[in-house]
C-alpha cells in the first residue's frame, strides 16, 4: 500500500526557515518523480516544486523560485523541501504527491500525503 | 504560464442530477489534463487522467472529455458522496497548474 507521510510543518516567523519531509513507502521511490503541492487556507491548489526520480532535475513555481529547495534521499525513501525567507503568503497546507507513472508525466498525482500545515506569522 | 479556468465556481444540484463542470486552458494542452475531487480536510483524490481515462477505483458515473483547450467533467447521476470541490489540472509542461475549483453543493 502506497503511503506518504509529511512532517515538519509548524509556526514560523516571517523571514524564518523550515524543512518539510515526506516519508514514502509501498512503491519503488527512486523510480518516481515527486512533487510538493500547497493549499492556502480556504483557497485552491498550487503546485510548488518537483524533482526527478534520481534527484538530478528540479522544477519550481515562480512564486517560490530562489527561496524553496526540493531534494530527496532515495536511500531513506524520503522527499524534502527546504523553505527559507518565509513570507505570510507561504502559509498553507503542504502536500507531497506521487505521479501515476514512473516514466512519462511527473504530475498526474494518484497518491497524496495527508498534508502538513505551515503558518508564517509573527 | 498556462492558466486554467473552471466554470462554474459553485454549482447547486440534487441527488440524481447530471452535472457538468468545464475547464478551459489558456493555450492548447493536448490531452494532458487531470480532474481531482477534494473533500474538506482531506487531500485531493484523482478521478480522471489524460482527459478521459478513469482512475482505478473511481465510480463509472464520473467521466471526462475534451482536448486542446476545452474539457469537461461529467457526473452522470450525482450521489451524496459527490458533494465536494473539483479541480482540473494541466500537466502539459514542467509547470503544471490547477483551476480555481468548482464547489458542488446540495440544492
Amino acid at each position: 500500500e502506497v503511503q506518504l507521510l509529511e512532517s515538519g510543518g509548524g509556526l514560523v516567523q516571517p523571514g524564518g526557515s523550515l524543512r518539510l519531509s515526506c516519508a514514502a513507502s509501498g512503491f519503488t521511490f527512486s523510480s518516481y518523480a515527486m512533487s510538493w503541492v500547497r493549499q492556502a487556507p480556504g483557497k485552491g491548489l498550487e503546485w510548488v516544486s518537483a524533482i526527478s526520480g534520481s534527484g538530478g532535475r528540479t522544477y519550481y513555481a515562480d512564486s517560490v523560485k530562489g527561496h524553496f529547495t526540493i531534494s530527496r534521499d532515495n536511500s531513506k525513501n524520503t522527499l524534502y523541501q527546504q523553505m527559507n525567507s518565509l513570507r505570510a503568503e507561504d502559509t498553507a497546507i503542504y502536500y507531497c504527491a506521487k505521479p501515476r507513472r514512473g516514466s512519462g508525466s511527473y504530475y498526474d498525482f494518484d497518491y497524496w500525503g495527508q498534508g502538513t500545515l505551515v503558518t508564517v506569522s509573527s | 504560464d498556462i492558466q486554467m479556468t473552471q466554470s462554474p465556481s459553485t454549482l447547486s444540484a440534487s441527488v440524481g442530477d447530471r452535472v457538468t463542470i468545464t475547464c478551459r486552458a489558456s493555450q492548447s494542452i493536448s490531452g494532458w489534463l487531470a480532474w481531482y475531487q477534494q473533500k474538506p480536510g482531506k487531500a485531493p483524490n484523482l478521478l480522471i487522467y489524460d482527459a478521459s481515462s478513469l482512475q482505478s477505483g473511481v465510480p463509472s458515473r464520473f467521466s471526462g472529455s475534451g482536448s486542446g483547450t476545452e474539457f469537461t467533467l461529467t457526473i452522470s447521476s450525482l450521489q451524496p458522496d459527490d458533494f465536494a470541490t473539483y479541480y482540473c489540472q494541466h500537466y502539459n509542461n514542467y509547470s503544471p497548474s490547477f483551476g480555481q475549483g468548482t464547489k458542488v453543493e446540495i440544492k
